[in-house]
């Protein structure tokens, strides 16, 4: 069982350089999810799918760019990187958003580490 | 403003010692409490899950509970190993927004020999 799958794993850019981080989910699951994980802070939510084609933005989504165009796979863009956005990225995937049913548990993948020189 | 408070930040015990770490909330309305353990390089892993309605949850070692009046939670690790070494996030989903998990900080533990 692969479970959530992100590459890289690693990553160093140049400000401005564009990148893309890719999570794979075997697990059939409806709805995806883009965190970042910075030293003190809880996770906070960059882009979710709620379904293959659909994206929305969360609570940190400028400078970030998402695509869902396989129910499996979820893509996280950065078109002109900045230091700002060194940080752990962590794709997320579950069965549903809403009710108890799964209830919304969130299995991750192990993250990509970004910096931005 | 929705907020997920936790303490400490981090903790050192001894193997074989019981620690409990506490979460602090204000999301509201409440729908459900998660917690869960992320050891280091690695992503969360979910131990629990309470709603409202539920006081206690153990899973092995593990024991959450959640008052929802105080909107406070805490994890009680019991005889505790050093695998139990991670940090330790607390969770909570407002309702009818279940997609808008406000995470805690976490609390780093560390299990000496």
């Amino acid at each position: 069982n692969a479970g959530v799958t992100q590459t890289p794993k690693f990553r160093v850019l140049k400000t401005g350089q564009s990148m893309t981080l890719l999570c794979a989910q075997d697990m059939n699951h409806e709805y995806m999810y883009w965190y970042r994980q910075d030293p003190g802070m809880g996770l906070r939510l960059i882009h979710y799918s709620v379904g293959e084609g659909t994206t929305a933005k969360g609570e940190v989504p400028d400078g970030y760019n998402v695509s869902r165009l396989k129910k499996q796979n979820f893509l996280l863009g950065l078109e002109s990187a900045a230091p700002s956005q060194t940080s752990v990225y962590f794709c997320a995937s579950s069965y549903s958003l809403r009710g108890l049913s799964g209830a919304n548990v969130l299995t991750f993948g192990a993250g990509s580490r970004l910096t931005v020189l | 403003k929705n907020q997920v408070e936790q303490s400490p930040q981090s903790l050192i015990i001894l193997e074989g010692k019981n620690c409990t770490l506490q979460c602090n909330y204000t999301v509201s309305p409440f729908s459900n409490l998660r917690w869960y353990k992320q050891d280091t390089g690695r992503g969360p892993v979910s131990l629990t899950i309470m709603t409202f309605s539920e006081n206690t949850k153990s899973n092995g070692r593990y024991t959450a509970t959640l008052d929802a009046d105080t909107k406070q939670s805490s994890l009680h690790i019991t005889a505790s190993q050093l695998s139990d070494s991670a940090s330790y996030i607390c969770v909570v989903s407002g309702v009818d927004s279940s997609y808008k998990l406000i995470f805690g900080s976490g609390t780093r533990l560390l299990v000496r020999p």
